[in-house]
């Protein structure tokens, strides 16, 4: 079955900037979104369509793609920003979404 | 605005078959702009996609749940509904119901834009 591949961990200092990957094989052709998610909290949406931000989302989360990657990349990085980070996709048929195992951002 | 609302119960056995309604108040279920779907999330580990229901009734699965999955749409209630067969402690998990848009196409892949609350479900004997 499809999978996305994202790193399990990051961590930053305030103020840096940190990038999260997804790797998929239909990624090319099939668009990403990235979710964020905080314990307890259902997840919300940072990134739609590679990289459009959605209103609401601070100028900071911004994403990226080349290939068979996508990249959610978040500047100058904020305490608030500590969450697991998910990627979704869906296969190249179009028939089954997936989302990638999730990235614990850590924020020294 | 929208809410999606999971019903269902908490605690089932195994090799028992899950029943979860998802009611829509707000708005309408028989909206061609959007998939109704059921995403999980076990304790501690990631998001899983279950599947989705157009209103006309057409469905996808995640194809690891395929063979035990059942998603339904009731448009007179303005519900929507999943049935999980053979439950074991591995489908132990929160149950997210929710809604992702969908184009002229009723392409499958877009972010989900409205989630429940979710419901846990625990399976024990």
């Amino acid at each position: 079955s499809y999978e996305l591949t994202q790193p399990p961990s990051v961590s930053v200092s305030p103020g840096q900037t940190t990038r999260i990957t997804c790797s998929g094989d239909a990624l090319p052709n099939q668009y990403a979104y990235w979710y964020q998610q905080k314990p307890g909290q259902a997840p919300v949406v940072v990134i739609k369509k590679d990289s459009e931000r959605p209103s609401g989302i601070p100028e900071r989360f911004s994403g990226s793609s080349s290939g068979t990657t996508v990249t959610l990349t978040i500047s100058g990085v904020q305490a608030e920003d500590e969450a697991d980070y998910y990627c979704q996709s869906a296969d190249s048929s179009g028939t089954y979404v997936v989302f990638g195992g999730g990235t614990k951002l850590t924020v020294l | 605005h929208l809410q999606l609302q999971e019903s269902g119960p908490g605690l089932v056995k195994p090799s028992e078959t899950l029943s979860l309604t998802c009611t829509v108040s707000g708005g309408s279920i028989s909206s061609s702009n959007y998939y109704w779907g059921w995403i999980r999330q076990p304790p501690g580990k990631g998001l899983e996609w279950i599947g989705s229901i157009y209103y006309s009734g057409s469905t996808y699965y995640n194809p690891s749940l395929k063979s035990r999955v059942t998603i339904s749409v009731d448009t007179s209630k303005n519900q929507f509904s999943l049935r999980l067969t053979s439950m074991t402690a591995a489908d132990t998990a929160v149950y997210y119901c929710a809604r992702h848009p969908t184009d002229s196409r009723q392409n499958l892949n877009d972010a989900v834009d409205i989630w429940g609350q979710g419901t846990m479900v625990t399976v024990s004997s």
